[in-house]
């Protein structure tokens, strides 16, 4: 079955860096568009990045564009987020989703979040 | 803001018919399909309807949606409690050339 597993999250001071990952399984992970999607607390969902299957495409939220940069690794099945520069309003938790670019686009499948703390 | 607009709330009575409204615009609904997803208290999201209308395996006909225009919804018959959750609505914004997500919906089942 299908698996996506955040990591990485933790307390961390305005300015300061960290780096998420996303360890996927149940799928071939190379064939599919892969995204990190936030939650602030009690707030909605807001998309901030998405990374094509080969690698070859990129897109940011404008929220995060320039400070945040996607990765992902399909010989490991893994997926990445490099924030750096973080701010206070970036105190969320950061789910992992797989994309399917078919009649659309949507997020079929979603880990269970990582919850990252920007705080002094 | 969200790009895409739904209301904060919604409720009914278990057994009932409930609707949820969401708008956005010829850059988003109004080119792209939409999609909805549930969130259960203290869980990620789920895919609950994609392009328009179709329902993910597993998840029961009760739930149903639509789009016409720049707008959609999602409608759920005989509402049962285990139904109260936030509901999103999402699309694709040819402007932003990425998803976009309504600020959601929290349902509560009286």
């Amino acid at each position: 079955q299908v698996q996506l597993v955040e990591s990485g999250g933790g307390l961390v001071k305005p300015g300061g860096s960290l780096r998420l990952s996303c360890a996927a399984s149940g799928f071939t992970f190379s064939d599919y568009y892969m995204s990190w999607i936030r939650q602030a607390p009690g707030k909605g969902l807001e998309w901030i990045s998405y990374i094509s299957s080969s690698v070859g495409t990129m897109k940011y939220a404008e929220s995060v564009k320039g400070r945040f940069t996607i990765s992902r690794d399909n010989a490991k099945n893994l997926l990445s987020l490099q924030m750096n520069s973080l701010r206070a309003e970036d105190t969320a938790v950061y789910y992992c989703a797989r994309g399917r670019h078919s009649s659309g686009y949507y997020h079929d499948y979603w880990g269970q979040g990582t919850l990252v703390t920007v705080s002094s | 803001q969200s790009v895409l607009t739904q209301p904060p709330s919604a409720s009914g009575t278990p057994g009932q018919r409930v609707t949820i409204s969401c708008s956005g615009s010829s850059s988003t609904i109004g080119s792209n399909t939409v999609n909805w997803y549930q969130q259960l208290p203290g869980t990620a999201p789920k895919l609950l309807i994609y392009s328009n209308n179709q329902r993910p395996s597993g998840v029961p006909d009760r739930f149903s949606g639509s789009k016409s225009g720049t707008s959609a919804s999602l409608a759920i018959s005989g509402l049962q409690s285990e139904d109260e959750a936030d509901y999103y609505c999402a699309s694709w914004d040819d402007s932003l050339n990425g998803p976009v997500f309504g600020g959601g919906t929290k349902l509560t089942v009286l």
